[in-house]
C-alpha cells in the first residue's frame, strides 16, 4: 500500500529564510504526488503537483517541489518565506484513484 | 467556475442526533469523494463516487455512515447516532476522471461537535 511520511511536524522560519517542507512516499508504481496548504477552518488548496513529466514542479506563491526517484522524495520548498506562509502544508500520493495524505506540517513564519 | 461547496459549514450536535452534510462539487466533475479530517491529521479518505455510483467505501466508514449521490451532482453524508469520537472536519473533493493525475479540488469543509 501507498502513503507519505512528511518529516516535521512543526516547521519554524523567520520571514524571508527558505522554506523546506519534507516529503517521503512509498509507492510500488510511479505515484502522482501532491502538496496542498491549509489555512485554518479551510479546506485544501492544491499548491502543485508532480505527474511524471518534469522532475521539478512549479506551483502557486512562488513553491516548488522536485521528485526525487532515487530517494523517493518530494520536497516542498519556497526561498523567500512570507508571513501569509503560515499555514499547513500536506503532501499527498495518488495511485489508482487512492489518494493518501501525510499527517501534515504546520510552518510558522517569524516576523 | 465555481468551486467545490459545503452545507453548513460548521454543526454542532448532540450525541445520539443524526446529521446530514452537502457537498457541490466542481460542475464538469464526476467524481466525488469524502474524507473525514481530524486535529493535527491529514484528510483520511471515507468514500468516493463516479457519476451516481458508489465505487468505494473505507473500513473507517461505519454503517452508522451513508453517502448518496443521487443525480451524479450532489452528494450528501449523513452520520446517524452521532457519537463524541465523529467530531471532526468532513471534507467534501471533486475531480474529473481522465484527466491526467486526476487532481481532486477540496471545499472548504463541513466542521462537526458532537456534545
Amino acid at each position: 500500500a501507498q502513503s507519505v511520511t512528511q518529516l516535521g511536524s512543526h516547521v519554524s522560519v523567520s520571514e524571508g529564510a527558505l522554506v523546506l517542507l519534507r516529503c517521503n512516499y512509498s509507492s510500488s508504481v510511479p505515484p502522482y504526488l501532491f502538496w496542498y496548504v491549509q489555512y485554518p477552518n479551510q479546506g485544501l488548496q492544491l499548491l502543485l503537483k508532480y505527474t511524471s513529466a518534469a522532475t521539478l514542479v512549479k506551483g502557486i506563491n512562488g513553491f516548488e517541489a522536485e521528485f526525487k526517484k532515487s530517494e523517493t522524495s518530494f520536497h516542498l520548498t519556497k526561498p523567500s518565506a512570507h508571513m501569509s506562509d503560515a499555514a499547513e502544508y500536506f503532501c499527498a500520493v495518488l495511485n489508482n484513484n487512492d489518494m493518501r495524505f501525510g499527517a501534515g506540517t504546520r510552518l510558522t513564519v517569524k516576523p | 467556475d465555481t468551486g467545490v461547496s459545503q452545507d453548513p459549514r460548521h454543526k454542532i450536535t448532540k450525541r445520539g442526533q443524526n446529521v446530514t452534510f452537502r457537498c457541490d462539487p466542481i460542475s464538469e466533475h464526476n467524481r466525488l469523494y469524502w474524507y473525514r479530517q481530524t486535529l493535527g491529521q491529514g484528510p483520511e479518505f471515507l468514500t468516493y463516487f463516479q457519476n451516481e455510483a458508489q465505487l468505494e467505501k473505507s473500513r473507517l466508514l461505519s454503517d452508522r455512515f451513508s453517502a448518496e449521490r443521487p443525480k451524479g451532482s450532489f452528494s450528501t453524508l449523513e452520520i446517524q447516532r452521532t457519537e463524541q469520537g465523529d467530531s471532526a472536519m468532513y471534507l467534501c473533493a471533486s475531480s474529473l476522471a481522465g484527466a491526467k493525475a486526476d487532481t481532486q479540488y477540496f471545499g472548504p469543509g463541513t466542521r462537526l461537535t458532537v456534545l
